[in-house]
């Protein structure tokens, strides 16, 4: 479980704040993710990497961009914050066996 | 499209009954098929891949092409089963996991 964690574990913010949220892996894992949860809709995919300075979207990445400029980080960052972004944030990471590790999760709020 | 469905938002059964939770896919290809857990203030983690076939935890899960389905059963459903559980299928050569919306199970003393 330590090998990914996830920073910040709760926010708050306004509308229309810029806010951006970090995964860290220590498991050298080529793939990473970005998922949100939320009731009703379970997991989906922001966006994802497949290497450094790879990546692309996925089911719902509009209002949402990503960066990783090394294996260890992949950082996801919402513009211009709004409430339909209030969800809770996981993190992914995967290796070359398809199998997903999960972070605990970033509780984000948008007031 | 891809896709999958997990019909049941809710799924109650009684201690020592068997559960099945259901799964359906819509995929266009050889999918990989897997189920994931989330317990209570507990990380996501896999509990099933469909390649591995093997029973964890009791539960067991068999990939039905005709149907396309990956339903997860078990016969005897244990108080400390209750949890959130994902079906997920993972697209052929893209690393991209589509994720079902989930079923909560509660199993009930």
């Amino acid at each position: 479980d330590a090998g990914i964690t996830q920073s910040p574990r709760h926010k708050v913010t306004e509308t229309g704040t810029p806010v951006t949220l970090r995964c860290h892996q220590t498991e050298n894992h080529r793939y990473m993710y970005w998922y949100r949860q939320d009731p009703g809709h379970g997991l989906r995919l922001i966006h994802y990497s497949y290497g450094v300075k790879d990546t692309d979207k996925g089911e719902v990445s509009d209002g949402y961009s990503v960066s990783r400029s090394k294996t260890e980080d992949f950082l996801l960052t919402l513009e211009s914050a709004t409430s339909s972004q209030t969800s809770v944030y996981f993190c992914a990471t995967g290796g070359s066996g398809n199998e997903q590790f999960f972070g605990p999760g970033t509780r984000l709020t948008v007031l | 499209a891809q896709r999958v469905t997990q019909p049941e938002k809710l799924l109650s059964v009684f201690k020592g009954a068997p559960v099945e939770l259901k799964c359906n896919y819509s995929y266009s290809g050889s999918p990989e098929l897997f189920w994931y857990v989330q317990y209570s203030r507990q990380r996501l983690q896999l509990l099933l891949r469909h390649i591995s076939r093997e029973s964890i935890k009791g539960f067991t899960a068999d990939l039905n092409k005709g149907e396309t389905s990956f339903h997860l059963k078990k016969p005897f459903a244990q108080e400390e089963d209750s949890a959130m559980y994902y079906c997920a299928l993972v697209s052929s050569g893209t690393y991209k996991y589509i994720f079902g919306t989930g079923t909560r199970l509660k199993v009930l003393a």
